[in-house]
C-alpha cells in the first residue's frame, strides 16, 4: 500500500514534443508529491512538487498534474529538449519523514 | 547549497564483510535518509533519521543498520555484506522540514559485493 506505480519505464520523444510521466498510489495517508530528474552519474534532484489539494501546478516547461479521487499524478515537459534527457522519478510523502519513489521514467528526447 | 559528502564513493567488498558508508552534512538539517537505487527499482527507502539517535527503518531495512551519534553523520551499516546489496547508495537530507519531500541528494556510492 506504501508503492508509488510509475509508467512508463522508458520514454523516446522528438524535440519540441510533449513527454507524459504518470503515477499512482494507493494510500491516501500520502500528503506531498515531488517530481525528481536524475542525469547519470549525478543523484536525484527535486523538479517540482504538489500538494494535493491543488489539481495542478506549473512551473516554466514542467507541469504536474494531479487527480485526487482517481489518485494520480502526471508529469508534463512541453517542448521538450535533448537536455531534458534524464530519469524521472514520481513519489509520495508520508507523515514522519518518508518518502517513496515510483520505478523510475528514462526519458530520451531526439534531437 | 546544502552540502553533502558520502563516503566512499565506491567500494568492492567480499561477501560476508561488514561495510560501513558514512553521509556527512554541512548544515544541521534534522532529516537524513539512506536509499538504494537499482535497475527497475527505482530508489528504495533503507532507513531514516529525524535527528540525533531518533531514526526509523524503510521500505528495505533488513541487513542494514544505521547510527546518528552527531547532527553531521548518518552511518548506513551492512553487518554482513551479501552479493544482493551491490548497489548504488544514496543519502539525502530533507532542507525543508520532514514533511515536503524535498530531499537534496548525495552524489552516491557505489558499492560491489563480490
Amino acid at each position: 500500500q506504501q508503492q508509488v506505480k510509475q509508467s512508463p519505464q522508458s520514454l523516446i520523444v522528438q524535440k519540441g514534443g510533449i513527454s507524459i510521466i504518470n503515477c499512482a498510489y494507493e494510500n491516501t495517508a500520502f500528503d506531498y508529491f515531488p517530481w525528481y530528474q536524475q542525469f547519470p552519474g549525478k543523484g536525484p534532484a527535486l523538479l517540482i512538487a504538489i500538494r494535493p489539494d491543488v489539481s495542478e501546478k506549473k512551473e516554466g516547461r514542467f507541469t504536474i498534474s494531479f487527480n485526487k479521487s482517481a489518485k494520480q499524478f502526471s508529469l508534463h515537459i512541453m517542448d521538450s529538449q535533448p537536455g531534458d534527457s534524464a530519469t524521472y522519478f514520481c513519489a509520495a510523502t508520508l507523515q514522519g519523514g518518508k518518502l517513496i519513489f515510483g520505478q523510475g521514467t528514462e526519458l530520451s528526447v531526439k534531437p | 547549497d546544502a552540502g553533502i559528502t558520502q563516503s566512499p564513493r565506491h567500494k568492492v567488498t567480499e561477501t560476508g564483510t561488514p561495510v560501513t558508508l558514512r553521509c556527512h552534512q554541512t548544515e544541521n538539517h534534522r532529516y537524513m535518509y539512506w536509499y538504494r537505487q537499482d535497475p527497475g527499482h527505482g530508489l528504495r527507502l533503507i532507513h531514516y533519521s529525524y535527528g540525533v539517535k531518533d531514526t526509523d527503518k524503510g521500505e528495505v531495512s533488513d541487513g542494514y543498520s544505521v547510527s546518528r551519534s552527531k547532527t553531521e553523520d548518518f552511518l548506513l551499516t551492512l553487518e554482513s555484506a551479501t552479493s544482493s546489496q551491490t548497489s548504488v547508495y544514496f543519502c539525502a537530507i530533507s532542507t525543508r522540514g520532514g514533511n515536503t519531500g524535498e530531499l537534496f541528494f548525495g552524489e552516491g556510492s557505489r558499492l560491489t559485493v563480490l
